[in-house]
């Protein structure tokens, strides 16, 4: 069964204090990992698609990377307003084109 | 602003009764998906819609049914409601059918006493 964990659960940073968020995955023909922020009560907002391990991509103070078993969401110097729950999603064929997700992360960022 | 529209934002209704929630996918997309998003299991995928017809289903209990019509809005239909069906349900869509980004509306918030 395709599964995916993030970690960790919570974590607070001061503002400035870099930090990265864990997504492992077990799923047999990734064909794309997905990095989602949600803010409270709010519908999930695209970040990133990352389809190959060793793929990049950067937007703003934030930066995905991938390898063969998980993804790190790299947050570089965060401010307040990047607080939010980050969710790791994955696409395989034994889901179809669905997207499995896992619990998310909630960050907090305090001035 | 991701272009998928979700109403009604908050609904509130009795165990037992039946409701609809509406979703339109961004223009162009064909594909709309159904989730749902409780505190004790987060986003679990219930359906999936390609142009009018049904093409896979995940995790929906037989009370709820969905369908997607000609002008490719989609109506997900939920009854016999329980104290249970409380969550946020989400709507996304996506261009077709392929390992393509999907774009989440902003939610509708059942509330079942």
């Amino acid at each position: 069964e395709d599964q995916v964990t993030q970690s960790p659960e919570a974590l607070r940073l001061q503002e400035g204090e870099s930090s990265s968020l864990n997504c492992s995955y077990t799923v047999s023909g990734l064909r794309g990992l997905f990095w989602y922020r949600q803010d409270p009560g709010k519908g999930p907002e695209f970040l990133f698609t990352l389809y190959s391990a060793g793929e990049e991509k950067e937007k703003e103070r934030l930066k995905a990377t991938l390898t063969k078993k998980e993804s790190f969401l790299h947050i570089t110097a965060p401010k307040p307003e990047d607080s939010a729950t980050y969710l790791c999603a994955v696409q395989a064929p034994n889901s179809g084109y669905a997207l499995n997700f896992g619990k998310g992360t909630s960050l907090l960022v305090t001035p | 602003d991701s272009g998928v529209t979700q109403t009604p934002k908050h609904l509130i209704t009795a165990t037992g009764q039946r409701v609809t929630l509406r979703c339109s996918p961004r223009s162009g997309d064909l594909s709309v998906y159904w989730y749902q998003q409780s505190l004790d299991q987060g986003l679990q995928f219930l359906i999936q819609y390609y142009n009018g017809e049904e093409r896979a289903k995940g995790n929906i209990l037989e009370r709820f049914s969905a369908q997607q019509f000609p002008d490719l809005h989609s109506e997900l239909n939920l009854s016999s409601l329980e104290l249970g069906d409380s969550a946020l349900y989400f709507c996304a869509s996506s261009v077709g059918l392929a390992w393509e980004t999907q774009y989440f509306g902003p939610g509708t918030r059942l509330l079942v006493l």
